[in-house]
């Protein structure tokens, strides 16, 4: 079946540094891949997203390519603040009917970004 | 903007008890879907909906069942609560996937269910 591997955390930075959170897939098909991104006592909030291979998702400075070569969708900033403190999710999107979807989750990887 | 909410943020139960998980979604999609979060495990699929009075089993269904009545409303119901079941709960909603990117979905803000 499918599934999403992502790097385990906790991972903690200096403010402005470089972050990359690792996600890997295994899927049939071709999936819409996604970063979810929980903060503190929320819910989950789509961060970005892309839908077909060599797509580059973006938004609030983060950036993931779908790599269909190397089922590959990592997570990269280039200069982290604390507010981007948080648990970052990688998920697959795979059709499960003709009208429905089915989100596959990474375990999550908890980001917390020091002063 | 899109909304979805939960009714609780936080419950406490004892075992054995039936406790109902609502869901409101305001933005006429047709999905809905239950999730539970647990530690290094991320979300895992309880039940979905893409229909008002449809379900579909997910990959945990066990201990569970849903309610769909009304198209903006799925509610989650632990027929028996037990220690385990203890953990957070997602909803989310999204439009069928007759599209590129009508597949995301939107998460309420979660309820933290406590099985004493």
């Amino acid at each position: 079946g499918d599934s999403v591997t992502q790097m385990e955390g906790p991972v903690t930075l200096s403010e402005e540094a470089f972050l990359t959170i690792n996600c890997t897939y295994t899927a049939t098909g071709y999936p819409s891949l996604f970063w979810y991104v929980q903060y503190p006592g929320e819910g989950l909030q789509l961060l970005l997203k892309a839908t077909k291979a060599d797509d580059k998702g973006s938004n609030k400075g983060f950036e993931a390519t779908y790599r269909k070569e190397t089922t590959s969708f990592h997570l990269e900033k280039g200069s982290v603040q604390v507010s981007d403190s948080a648990v970052y999710f990688c998920a697959l999107s795979a059709l499960i009917k003709a009208a429905g979807n089915k989100l596959t989750f990474g375990g999550g990887t908890r980001v917390l970004v020091k002063p | 903007d899109v909304k979805v909410t939960q009714s609780s943020r936080y419950l406490v139960k004892r075992t054995g008890e039936k406790v109902f998980l609502e869901c409101v979604q305001d933005m006429d999609h047709e999905n809905m879907f239950w999730y539970r979060q647990d530690p290094g495990l991320g979300l895992r699929l309880i039940y979905f909906s893409y229909d008002v009075k449809m379900k579909e089993k997910g990959d945990i269904p066990e201990g569970y069942s849903v309610s769909r009545e009304k198209k903006e409303r799925f509610s989650l119901i632990l027929e028996s609560a037990s220690t385990n079941q203890t953990s957070m709960y997602l909803c989310a909603s999204s439009l069928p996937p007759t599209g590129v990117g009508r597949e995301t979905q939107y998460f309420g803000p979660g309820t933290r269910l406590l099985v004493l």
